[in-house]
């Protein structure tokens, strides 16, 4: 079973735009990460955000955390054509690092 | 990018045989990890390794083996490989502490025909 479910399933935006995508999660969680995925390729780490943390950022790259209603989002300012890939959420619980992955927001940025 | 490379990274095998994917890492972390991703499902747990012959199931374990005789090397096998096998698979290592991030190999695209 998934523990994330993210929405939108797809995104499609012009450059300079922002992009916002959102993650809805089931347990209690250790930790939320965000992973970014190009075609064909492997994920890469994009931030981290604890279970005590509510807000984070790097970069053009914004998260929240909302344990109340086990929901995070994430922001992209001003998004360039390099941003389209696929973006996964995924929660991690219990001390073995396994995570649990939604399904993904496919984004396109058009210049 | 962290040390960690996947062998084959495309294999097409029939149906009934044996098929064994490598994971090698060069890190020396304590966890490792195989997820298979399927269009969408995201990415999904097979098996997982916390050390040296300690391994344990994940979410979709069926007809997967692992091994890790070395901290480096994590062994996933298909022991008779059938078409609902056809996926990319990936691995992944985790230091070991909590709140750390994981890090994923470039993936092995298997097509069972």
């Amino acid at each position: 079973s998934q523990q994330g479910e993210e929405d939108p399933q797809a995104l499609s935006i012009q450059e300079g735009e922002n992009a916002t995508m959102n993650c809805s999660y089931k347990t209690s969680i250790n930790n939320l990460q965000w992973y970014r995925q190009n075609s064909g390729r492997g994920l890469v780490h994009l931030i981290l955000i604890r279970s005590n943390e509510r807000e984070k950022h790097s970069g053009r790259l914004r998260v929240t955390l909302d344990t109340s209603k086990k929901s995070s989002s994430l922001l992209i300012t001003a998004s360039r054509a390099a941003d389209t890939a696929s973006y996964f959420c995924a929660t991690a619980a219990g001390v073995r690092g396994k995570l649990q992955f939604g399904a993904g927001t496919q984004v396109v940025v058009t210049p | 990018d962290a040390g960690i490379t996947q062998s084959p990274r495309h294999k097409v095998t029939e149906t009934g045989t044996p098929v064994t994917l490598r994971c090698h890492q060069t890190e020396n972390h304590r966890y490792m990890y195989w997820y298979r991703q399927d269009p969408g499902h995201g990415l999904r747990l097979i098996h997982y390794s916390y050390g040296v012959k300690d391994t344990d199931k994940g979410e979709v374990s069926d007809g997967y083996s692992v091994s890790r005789s070395k901290t480096e090397d994590f062994l996933l096998t298909l022991e008779s490989a059938t078409s609902s096998q056809t996926s990319v698979y990936f691995c992944a290592i985790n230091p070991g502490q909590t709140n750390t991030e994981a890090f994923f190999g470039q993936g092995t695209r298997l097509t069972v025909v």
